[in-house]
């Protein structure tokens, strides 16, 4: 079975400024997703961005982009010129490309409070 | 406007009752998801479905039923089986297919066990 690791519960950045969020996962498939997403306060579970596992490229959405691994099985999220908005939940989470329901394994997610 | 929607957004059951969350979608699609969360665990799966009459299992279905009698509607019952039903759930739907999409999120409901 996949497993998906977020090993900081917490993090802080100060608005402007660059901070990255960390994801390891653990599967013996090479052809998957994997997903950031985004819980803010409301609770409405947000897609930040996406990585398909078989592009080399990573991903990048405006201030978004992620650090992707493929043999270390790492997949970072770096989120630049920090805002107040961007505080929230943050999720990691893995799907597989093998044709069925495809369901989604999150990681515990971490925390991201944004000061001024 | 597409999307999901998920009834109510607070719902409190009384020990021993059984209570049925609603999620419609109307994006059509054909896969549907039951998660679970509570704090410091992330989301976790409860049951899946991928077209009409039919769903499967996932982590921790016990406790829980569904039913997926039309492709816009899963509706999740949370019976007294279920030791500690307390928490925020998600559902969420997306186009069938391994490629491409990624899964859409309703705004979840809060039970609580009172």
């Amino acid at each position: 079975a996949q497993t998906v690791t977020q090993s900081q519960p917490e993090m802080s950045v100060q608005e402007a400024e660059t901070v990255t969020l960390s994801c390891t996962y653990d599967t013996s498939e090479s052809d998957y997703y994997l997903f950031w997403y985004k819980q803010p306060p409301s609770r409405q579970m947000i897609l930040v961005i996406r990585q398909e596992a078989y592009k080399q490229q990573n991903a990048t959405e405006n201030r978004f982009s992620v650090n992707f691994q493929k043999a270390a099985k790492s997949f970072s999220l770096k989120i630049s010129d920090s805002q107040l908005g961007d505080a929230a939940m943050y999720f990691c989470a893995y799907r597989s490309n093998d044709g069925t329901a495809s369901k989604l394994t999150f990681g515990t997610g971490t925390r991201l409070q944004v000061t001024l | 406007d597409g999307g999901i929607t998920q009834s109510p957004k607070y719902l409190f059951r009384k020990e021993g009752q059984n209570v049925t969350l609603s999620c419609e979608q109307n994006l059509n699609h054909d896969a549907m998801y039951w998660y679970r969360q509570d704090p410091g665990q992330g989301l976790r799966l409860i049951y899946y479905s991928q077209i009409v009459n039919d769903f499967q299992k996932g982590d921790i279905a016990e406790g829980y039923s569904v039913s997926r009698e039309k492709k816009e509607s899963f509706p999740l019952t949370v019976t007294s089986a279920q030791k500690n039903p307390t928490a925020f759930y998600l559902c969420a739907s997306k186009r069938y297919g391994p490629k491409g999409t990624e899964a859409f999120f309703g705004q979840g409901t809060r039970l609580t066990v009172v």
